[in-house]
């Protein structure tokens, strides 16, 4: 499984744009990005998965370079409630479980 | 939208107790998962299980766990003999296939504390 980096946390306000970065150096050929969401006291939820370049939702974008050993995670004009812990996945065929790293603590403040 | 849901949502038990943690897959998915957290930590993968027979387990995953599914609607988590390091939250999921694309969708959480 390939091991991923990302930043502990980061403080934003509301109405600014949101980037978080993971870096994942050895990702596989098979493997895709995949990011959740985790409330305090609740599951994680999943927000967006991608391959290669770029995928949009209705919640966020995930811009993926032509190398793939890295990922940027963009929440546009973020507000109270996007405060969570964000984790970034890179997982393959091998199997059905998700493997969660540290995540990245985001603090959204007025 | 469909969801998956936990009970108890918080469970206090005595070590060496055995508990059940109870959960409701999304009705058509196929594959059911239990992870837990403990307090301040990184979610972890317990086991998966899928066509009645686990399929993936990780080393937490001792013979003090087993996991059921006693009908057609519910999946169950046991823990034998609690111990204190037990305590944390455990999250059920469930998704329609396995692997990387299909989303893994989480329940609340039972919050066990283990006295």
């Amino acid at each position: 499984l390939a091991k991923t980096t990302q930043p502990i946390s980061m403080d934003s306000y509301e109405g600014q744009e949101v980037n978080i970065t993971c870096s994942h150096n050895n990702i596989a050929t098979n493997d895709y990005i995949t990011w959740y969401q985790q409330f305090p006291s609740q599951g994680p939820r999943f927000i967006i998965q991608g391959y290669k370049t770029k995928v949009t939702n209705e919640v966020a974008s995930l811009f993926i370079p032509a190398d793939r050993k890295s990922s940027t995670l963009s929440l546009p004009r973020v507000s109270l409630s996007d405060t969570a812990v964000y984790y970034c996945l890179v997982g393959g065929n091998a199997g059905n479980m998700l493997t969660f790293g540290g995540g990245t603590r985001l603090m959204v403040k007025p | 939208e469909p969801e998956v849901t936990q009970t108890p949502s918080h469970q206090v038990t005595q070590m060496g107790q055995e508990v059940i943690l109870r959960c409701v897959p999304i009705s058509n998915h196929l594959y059911f998962y239990w992870y837990r957290q403990i307090l301040g930590q990184k979610v972890e993968f317990l086991v998966s299980f899928y066509n009645n027979e686990i399929s993936e387990k990780s080393e937490i995953f001792d013979d003090q766990f087993s996991v059921e599914r006693p009908d057609g609607s519910n999946f169950t988590l046991k823990i034998r003999s609690t111990k204190l390091e037990d305590s944390a939250m455990y999250f059920c999921a469930s998704s329609e296939e396995q692997g990387p694309l299909y989303e893994q969708y989480f329940g609340p959480g039972t919050r066990l504390t283990v006295t």
